[in-house]
């Protein structure tokens, strides 16, 4: 079945430096996929989407880029900020007509001043 | 504000007992969900209603009921808690089709003792 693989984490990074979390996929069809950020003690909030192959989704200044030849959709930032720590969720939509999302394991990504 | 709103935000069960979780939408999305999340395992999916007057099974239903009342509200039972059932349950909302994203609820923490 269709499945979402994240990277470990935690992901520690000081203020200002580069993020990448990486996101495998397998996939049947033709999913969209999204991001979603979980601040502690709340819910998930998506973040960012894309819907097709090429599209560049972006929020916030996170950024990913659905990659259908790599099956990735990789997060990046180029500057983090301390408000950033979270756990980041990737996460896709199983094929026509159905209403289901599959998720990662999510990484926790703490920013340190 | 709009959005997803679950209640309680904690409970603490002993073993046996029963209780009904509630959520409740008003962006008069079509489908909802239930989502439990625990450490390691990402979140897992429960049960689902894709519309108003129907329910289906997700990833790990055993052990919970679910009712979807109206279009806005959609609630989970346990008949029977156990401790294995001990997690952060989420509700999350979306409308039709799989280009959409979900919207979270800020979640139920359930402890079973």
């Amino acid at each position: 079945g269709d499945s979402v693989t994240q990277m470990e984490g935690p992901v520690t990074l000081s203020e200002e430096a580069f993020l990448t979390i990486n996101c495998t996929y397998t996939a049947t069809g033709y999913p969209s996929l999204f991001w979603y950020v979980q601040y502690p003690g709340e819910g998930l909030q998506l973040l960012l989407k894309a819907t097709k192959a090429d599209d560049k989704g972006s929020n916030k200044g996170f950024e990913a880029t659905y990659r259908k030849e790599t099956t990735s959709f990789h997060l990046e930032k180029g500057s983090v900020q301390v408000s950033d720590s979270a756990v980041y969720f990737c996460a896709l939509s199983e094929g026509e007509g159905t209403y289901k999302y599959i998720f990662g394991t999510g990484t926790r990504l703490k920013v340190l001043a | 504000n709009a959005g997803v709103t679950q209640t309680p935000k904690f409970q603490v069960l002993k073993t046996g007992q029963s209780m009904t979780l509630q959520c409740a939408q008003d962006m008069n999305h079509n489908s909802m969900y239930w989502y439990r999340q625990d450490p390691g395992m990402g979140l897992r999916l429960i049960y689902y209603s894709a519309s108003e007057g129907t329910t289906d099974k997700g990833e790990v239903p055993n052990g919970y009921n679910v009712s979807r009342l109206n279009k806005r509200e959609f609630s989970l039972r346990l008949e029977s808690a156990a401790p294995s059932q001990t997690s952060v349950y989420f509700c999350a909302s979306s409308a039709r089709g799989r280009f959409e994203g979900y919207t979270f609820g800020s979640g139920t923490r359930l402890t079973v003792v």
